[in-house]
Order: C-alpha cells, then sequence, then structure tokens
C-alpha cells in the first residue's frame, strides 16, 4: 500500500521548457490537490479535483494545468515554465471530511 | 474562496511549557478542520483534526478546539518536547460540495531544551 505518490522528487527545468508532475493514489480518494509550498507562504492550492471528472482552480492556478486522468491519478503540467515557478510540489488526497495524504513532493528550480 | 489566517509565524517556547496557535477561517461553509506537522524535508502529516460538529478534541498533549460562531480554531500542545518543533498548518475544508482543502501559512514552534 503506498499511499500517494509523485513523479519525479527533483526537476531542474530551463525558462520556457515544459513538464508533468505526476501523481497517483492508491486508496480510493475521491478528492485530489496540487500545492506549492514556498518559503513563508505556507501550502497554496493551485488546482484541486473534488471528484473524478471535475476540476477547479484553486488560489494560484495561473501557468499551470492539470488533468484527472482517472480516480487515481492526478497530473500537473507546466507549458513554459518561469523562474517564479521554482517551489516545492505536493500532491495530496482524501476522502470527503477525513485525513488528507501527501506525497512525498517535487523540488523544482527553473533556470 | 475559502481564506485561512494562523498566528502567530514563529513560537518559541521553553521545554515542558505549552504552545498555542490559532486560526481563523472566513467560509461558514467548512465543516473539516485538520492540523498538520511538517518536519524539515518532509511532507506534511496530520496529528489531529476537528469537525464543525465538536467544540473540542484531545489527543494526549495535543488538543483542539473550534469556535464555530467566531469561525476560529486554535491547536493547544502541553507538555512541549524538542521533538515538537516543526512547522505546523492549520486548514480548512469547504463544504457545500466544494472540497477546496485550505491552508494557513504555518507557525514554525521552537521547543528549547
Amino acid at each position: 500500500n503506498a499511499g500517494v505518490t509523485q513523479t519525479p522528487k527533483f526537476q531542474v527545468l530551463k525558462t520556457g521548457q515544459s513538464m508533468t508532475l505526476q501523481c497517483a493514489q492508491d486508496m480510493n480518494h475521491n478528492s485530489m490537490y496540487w500545492y506549492r509550498q514556498d518559503p513563508g507562504m505556507g501550502l497554496r492550492l493551485i488546482y484541486y479535483s473534488a471528484s473524478e471528472g471535475t476540476t477547479d482552480k484553486g488560489e494560484v492556478p495561473n501557468g499551470y494545468n492539470v488533468s484527472r486522468l482517472n480516480k487515481r491519478e492526478f497530473s500537473l503540467r507546466l507549458e513554459s515554465a518561469a523562474p517564479s515557478q521554482t517551489s516545492v510540489y505536493f500532491c495530496a488526497s482524501t476522502r470527503q471530511n477525513t485525513e488528507a495524504f501527501f506525497g512525498q513532493g517535487t523540488r523544482l528550480t527553473v533556470v | 474562496g475559502e481564506n485561512v489566517e494562523q498566528h502567530p509565524s514563529t513560537l518559541s517556547v521553553q521545554e515542558g511549557d505549552s504552545a498555542v496557535i490559532k486560526c481563523t477561517y472566513s467560509d461558514s461553509a467548512s465543516n473539516y478542520f485538520p492540523w498538520y506537522k511538517q518536519e524539515l524535508g518532509k511532507r506534511p502529516q496530520l496529528i489531529i483534526d476537528i469537525r464543525s460538529n465538536v467544540g473540542e478534541k484531545k489527543d494526549q498533549r495535543i488538543a483542539v478546539t473550534l469556535n464555530k460562531t467566531a469561525k476560529h480554531f486554535s491547536l493547544h500542545i502541553t507538555e512541549t518536547q524538542p521533538e515538537d518543533s516543526a512547522v505546523y498548518f492549520c486548514a480548512a475544508l469547504s463544504g457545500a460540495g466544494s472540497y477546496q482543502l485550505t491552508f494557513g501559512k504555518g507557525t514554525k514552534l521552537s521547543v528549547i531544551p
């Protein structure tokens, strides 16, 4: 039982490159989330998916797109990376009104 | 959308003293309030949570209180130990079918031996 699995753990991109962060959960959770964590800013919600087939913008969606591929998988795409997107990214999943489980995080650097 | 404010941003206490972290939320439809602990370089992990139909919940040295009328909730840690040093986040889950989970900016707790 792996919980929430994120890939990759580390990534360095050049400005303008694109990439997709992958997230998968094996807990049969309905809701999945993508956050970014910057020093002093806490965990800011980028996008979330309340259930399979739905996605909604969070607090900081600009520059990102998401896909809820199926109930297990929720991916985050950066179409044209910018230095301001340097951050640690966390995926999380939850059944409604219960504990959210986090992936191990992706440390992304855009140069 | 939901807005969660958390205070203080940093907190230093002597070992054995109590620590209190406070949060306020804006969406009256929010109905679930978890607290997470994050150690350096690790993922956030749940330490305690409370639902909107409960006023207080305890788990050993940790307690959470919720005041729905005032829209604030607090984390209380008693008899603090050095291993309690970490960043703590409060969060609120919007209800009414939204399921948006919004976090506060975090409190860095340092327990001085």
